[in-house]
């Protein structure tokens, strides 16, 4: 079945870890976008990708970086967690125009 | 001025009525307009989108776009508590990047 999958659904972790949090899609999409949002919040673009080897950041500045080196998967990476690093992070993929969404990493940095 | 603007509610509808959302956008060249709804906690699921001056239907659903006044809303009929969740609008200019609204929130009160 195509879908978009993430990993960890929550993770919760202490102050200067490194993490990556993955995501895979089997839809055949070549976009790919994270996102971040607080609860009751509006979704930030912080990276996209539009193929293999292609990585851009989005509207909204982040200290995560990601990669690109299969068209299924898309994982972002900080290298030093921080308590404002909480927040919900959702991978999105699309085809043609329309975006459909993982379920989304809930992070919490203590 | 936002590139895209919905008025964040709630709106709050009896069980039955039909719901009425709205979203104005900036870009006159704006080509692609999406509905996604989110339940609180959730990450956002497309439910409609639409590409043409119009009303497109889908079920309860119907999507209208009216370029000329470069807006787009989104009409619940027979609405019911399980309807009940933020609404995004977003908007694609032709280069894959979708730009979201903040979000409505819809209530519907039983």
């Amino acid at each position: 079945e195509a879908d978009i999958y993430q990993t960890p659904r929550y993770l919760v972790i202490g102050t200067g870890k490194k993490i990556t949090l993955e995501c895979s899609q089997t839809m055949g999409h070549d976009k790919m976008y994270w996102y971040q949002q607080d609860p009751g919040m509006e979704l930030h673009l912080i990276h996209y990708s539009y193929g293999v080897n292609s990585t851009e950041k989005g509207d909204l500045s982040s200290e995560s970086t990601v990669s690109r080196i299969r068209t299924e998967h898309f994982p972002l990476t900080l290298e030093s967690a921080r308590p404002s690093h909480t927040s919900q992070y959702l991978c999105a993929s699309s085809g043609f125009n329309e975006q459909f969404f993982g379920p989304g990493t809930r992070l919490t940095v203590l | 001025q936002k590139e895209v603007e919905q008025n964040s509610g709630p709106l709050s509808v009896p069980e039955g009525a039909i719901a009425s959302l709205n979203c104005t956008y900036s870009d006159r060249g704006s080509q692609s307009f999406f509905w996604y709804r989110q339940y609180s906690g959730k990450s956002p699921e497309l439910i409609m989108f639409i590409y043409s001056n119009g009303d497109k239907e889908d079920g309860r659903f119907t999507a209208q776009l009216n370029k000329a006044s470069q807006y787009v809303s989104l009409l619940i009929r027979d609405s019911q508590p399980s309807d009940s969740a933020t609404y995004l609008c977003a908007v694609n200019k032709g280069y894959q990047k979708v730009t979201f609204g903040t979000g409505t929130k819809l209530q519907v009160i039983p």
